[in-house]
């Protein structure tokens, strides 16, 4: 079974600084690895996803994400944060291959990030 | 093009009454999901669904039924609600079933059981 781990519940940051959101988990099999994003009020939408190749992953609205196999990591990075980011982040997974399919898909318990003028 | 579409937004019920909540998507998409998001406990799959006709139980099903009549559309039932089933529900949808396939997710539907 996969789990993931958000390290921090609430990251508050100011307007045009630097973030960092933090996701683990733990696998007994290569995985795939998503960023959702939930604005106020609204459902989930996409932010990234890491399937194979460079384990740097760009995603929307100037986010990029990391894979580190070694360390069993995927944090989420923006370089300069907007208002408009206030938003709360999912970190999920899903197992690869014949153990995989889109219905494991395993959440984080999400990541509320404030950014204050 | 809508999306995912979740009726109601919101609804209050009373312990024991039934309800069932209604997803629809536009996307022709062969996989359904209905999710619940509670405080601190990001979100759980309840159902899914593979295609018109089946059904499939995932994380948290009980309390819960299900049906997927038409392909574009995915019913949630609560037969005798409990407080425990307050929650935001959210239902999904995706191409197919791979594991790298994106899911699309409805606007939530919150639900309080007094």
């Amino acid at each position: 079974a996969q789990s993931v781990t958000q390290l921090d519940s609430q990251v508050p940051v100011f307007e045009e600084a630097p973030v960092e959101l933090r996701c683990n988990y733990s696998s007994s099999v290569s995985v795939y690895l998503f960023w959702y994003v939930q604005y106020p009020n609204q459902g989930l939408q996409l932010l990234l996803k890491y399937l194979s190749g460079s384990t740097l992953v760009k995603g929307i609205n100037g986010f990029e994400a990391e894979f580190n196999k070694s360390q069993t990591s995927f944090h989420l990075r923006k370089p300069s944060v907007h208002i408009s980011d206030t938003a709360e982040y999912f970190c999920a997974v899903t197992p690869r291959g014949t153990q995989g399919g889109s219905e494991k898909l395993v959440f984080g318990k999400g990541t509320k990030l404030t950014v204050n003028p | 093009n809508a999306g995912v579409t979740q009726t109601p937004k919101f609804r209050v019920l009373k312990t024991g009454q039934s309800m069932t909540l209604l997803c629809a998507q536009d996307m022709n998409h062969e996989y359904m999901y209905w999710y619940r998001q509670d405080p601190g406990m990001g979100l759980r799959l309840i159902h899914y669904s593979v295609g018109e006709g089946t059904t499939a139980k995932g994380e948290v099903p009980d309390g819960y039924n299900v049906s997927r009549l038409k392909k574009q559309n995915f019913l949630l039932g609560l037969e005798s609600a409990a407080p425990s089933q307050t929650s935001v529900y959210f239902c999904a949808s995706s191409y197919t079933g791979m594991g790298p396939e994106t899911q699309y997710f409805g606007p939530g539907t919150r639900l309080l059981v007094l």
